[in-house]
């Protein structure tokens, strides 16, 4: 079993229509990350948190320490929120190294 | 504006040919790193770095070797290139002297490897 467990694997939607992503860990952390990767693209930092929740536009990242679990929310979803989104965990022992989720495939369509 | 660069964007080299991967970052950031991205195995780490002359194995090294002469670069090099090198690999880095660091990832390099 994966430390880093993300949910749904795949997601497909319809514009306009508010996505949730799931990343559950196995391990103690002191943070957690939440990137975005375009086809062919680069990997680019949505999130970094370690308690509560972060608004940016229309994402939003909980994090509920004591479950071990996180959700990125995608509001009013574009096309172009196309993407991999990824889930990595920052380990409490584990100085500056991250651990990744699999990766949530996600599509919308027009 | 600061940045990460990788060089180069894609590559296509033999089988036991020596190939070196740059990363350059001008953000003067001391934590440096290297994954391979492979469908279904997500991304892992290669190599790290916490600064100047400071090198440590992730969990996929064998095979790859990093250096740090300074601040701003961490080449990636692959001695022996062999098929199951094939991939895509980021460089990232992020700031020292804080426990939870922002990584911030490069436009990576594709490789093959024939």
């Amino acid at each position: 079993k994966n430390e880093v467990e993300q949910s749904p694997q795949n997601l497909t939607a319809q514009e306009g229509e508010f996505i949730t992503i799931n990343c559950s860990y196995s391990v103690g952390i002191s943070a957690l990350h939440w990137l975005q990767q375009h086809p062919g693209g680069g990997i680019v930092s949505l999130f970094m948190l370690s308690s509560g929740k972060k608004k940016h536009g229309r994402l939003i990242a909980t994090i509920n320490i004591q479950e071990k679990h996180s959700s990125l929310h995608i509001t009013a979803s574009h096309p172009r929120d196309s993407a991999v989104y990824i889930c990595a965990v920052y380990g409490g022992t584990s100085y500056g190294k991250l651990t990744f989720g699999q990766g949530t495939i996600l599509t919308v369509h027009p | 504006d600061a940045e990460i660069t990788q060089s180069p964007r894609h590559k296509i080299t033999e089988t036991g040919r020596q190939v070196t991967l740059a990363c350059h970052q001008t953000w003067n950031h001391n934590n440096m790193f290297w994954y391979r991205q492979d469908l279904g195995h997500g991304l892992r780490l290669i190599h790290y770095s916490y600064g100047v002359q400071d090198t440590n194995k992730g969990e996929v090294s064998d095979g790859y070797s990093v250096s740090r002469s300074n601040t701003e670069d961490l080449p990636l090099t692959l001695e022996s290139a062999a098929s199951s090198q094939t991939s895509v690999y980021f460089c990232a880095s992020s700031e020292r002297g804080r426990v939870n660091n922002e990584q911030f990832f490069g436009p990576g390099t594709r490789l093959t490897v024939l």
